[in-house]
């Protein structure tokens, strides 16, 4: 089955500092993967997306994210953090059976601090 | 958030009560989807329809029921037989099965 862990719950970061949420997946086939960032009591918005080509995708609000096949892993990383970065961050890896639906990853907290 | 609306933004339920959250999109897409959020567990498929008039149980679809009667509308109504109703409820949509768009949400309480 598909599936997708966060192993951290949050991630403390000072602000101007990189910043790093990990994401590994585990998928038959090809990986489609996603991260999405979510702001107190909204929906979730879309930041990037890897399909192919490319293992340094680049996506919303001056973040990207590192695909590596060989460790499963979709990180995502900001070089410089802002306080209004601070958010629960989702990694989602599409399920490539049946309808393909995204199978989301528990969240990470990201507090970035002045 | 924007071209998807979920309505009410705050809902409470009484024991016994059904109730039933609006999910309304101007993107003309094809697909949507019902998720439910609690802390700590991430989204959780409730629901999904491909297109008009057709809809699917996703991974906790027991004590929810769905309509797809308008591409534009994709209604979810938590029945009594759901027991612990209290979360927050994302309603999404997409072409296909490509990036999802999701509404601001309804958070939904049990009286």
């Amino acid at each position: 089955a598909q599936s997708v862990a966060q192993p951290e719950d949050q991630v403390n970061v000072a602000e101007g500092n990189p910043l790093t949420v990990k994401c590994t997946y585990s998928v038959s086939g090809n990986p489609y993967l996603f991260w999405y960032v979510q702001y107190p009591n909204r929906g979730l918005q879309f930041l990037l997306k890897y399909i192919t080509g490319d293992n340094l995708v680049k996506g919303s609000y001056g973040f990207e994210a590192e695909f590596n096949k060989s460790q499963t892993s979709f990180h995502l990383k900001k070089p410089s953090a802002l306080v209004s970065d601070s958010a629960l961050y989702f990694c989602a890896v599409r399920d490539n059976t049946g309808f393909q639906k995204l199978v989301f990853g528990t969240g990470t907290r990201l507090l970035v601090s002045p | 958030d924007g071209g998807i609306t979920q309505s009410p933004k705050y809902l409470f339920r009484k024991e016994g009560q059904n109730v039933t959250l609006s999910c309304e999109q101007n993107l003309n897409h094809d697909a949507m989807y019902w998720y439910r959020q609690d802390p700590g567990q991430g989204l959780r498929l409730i629901y999904y329809s491909q297109i008009v008039n057709d809809f699917q149980k996703g991974d906790i679809a027991e004590g929810y029921s769905v309509s797809r009667e308008k591409k534009e509308s994709f209604p979810l109504t938590v029945t009594s037989a759901q027991k612990n109703p209290t979360a927050f409820y994302l309603c999404a949509s997409s072409i296909g099965q490509n990036i999802q768009y999701f509404g601001a949400g309804t958070r939904l309480s049990v009286l």
